[in-house]
């Protein structure tokens, strides 16, 4: 049972254009969702997180819409950049389960100059 | 240099033969877990551990073993891995209720 689900395994994105990378999940008790990003032969590292008392995040480049009647987060990136190609996961966790991070299948971004 | 170190970066084994993952963090961190990462599945927890002594399982325990006898180190162990255990190995540290840091990855292939 996939708890937290990307459904775009790939996005393709010219650079300076906005890139979305969506993700839905079906625990309605998770509180805090997060996004990571992974280089080729690295681990994934932070990027940005949200918690469910809010509805958006903004970090720089990068922002985080959290739309908890739907059970639904995007990540936007703005502008994109070739450094930003990577593949991102969301991730998600309870108040209970603070170290039990559950993660999305993860979306391949692609910057195209 | 804060940072969680694992090894072997790269091994490959023989099904049943015994073998263990190493991982350190220097950051003093409370929490550390073991993620394995496969094609089309995204990242899932295998075990973490919430302080010296304390550890449960993730959502994928199977095969695999850990202990935290001292709160740099979080080894992984199989004790007689298989080829469905072929995978990206992840581990990671975090102090209580923060983002996680993650190691560079062990890719392990069992024949």
């Amino acid at each position: 049972d996939q708890q937290v689900k990307q459904n775009s395994p790939s996005l393709s994105v010219q650079e300076g254009r906005i890139s979305i990378l969506n993700c839905d999940y079906t625990n309605s008790m998770f509180d805090y969702f997060l996004w990571y990003k992974k280089y080729p032969a690295e681990g994934p590292t932070f990027l940005i997180s949200i918690s469910s008392i809010k509805d958006k995040n903004e970090d720089g480049r990068f922002t985080v819409f959290l739309n908890k009647s739907a059970k639904h987060l995007s990540l936007h990136i703005v502008p994109s950049q070739p450094g930003d190609s990577a593949v991102y996961f969301c991730a998600a966790r309870t108040i209970q389960g603070a170290q039990k991070l559950v993660f999305g299948q993860g979306t391949r971004l692609t910057i195209n100059p | 240099e804060a940072q969680v170190t694992q090894n072997p970066r790269y091994l490959i084994t023989v099904t049943g033969k015994k073998l263990t993952v190493t991982c350190s963090q220097n950051m003093n961190h409370e929490y550390m877990s073991w993620y394995r990462q496969d094609p089309g599945l995204g990242l899932r927890q295998i075990y973490y551990s919430m302080n010296v002594e304390v550890t449960d399982k993730g959502d994928v325990p199977e095969g695999y073993k850990v202990s935290r006898k001292e709160k740099r180190n979080f080894p992984l162990i199989l004790e007689s891995p298989s080829p469905n255990q072929t995978s990206l190995y992840f581990c990671a540290s975090s102090p209580p209720s923060y983002e996680q840091y993650f190691g560079p990855g062990t890719r392990l292939t069992v024949t």
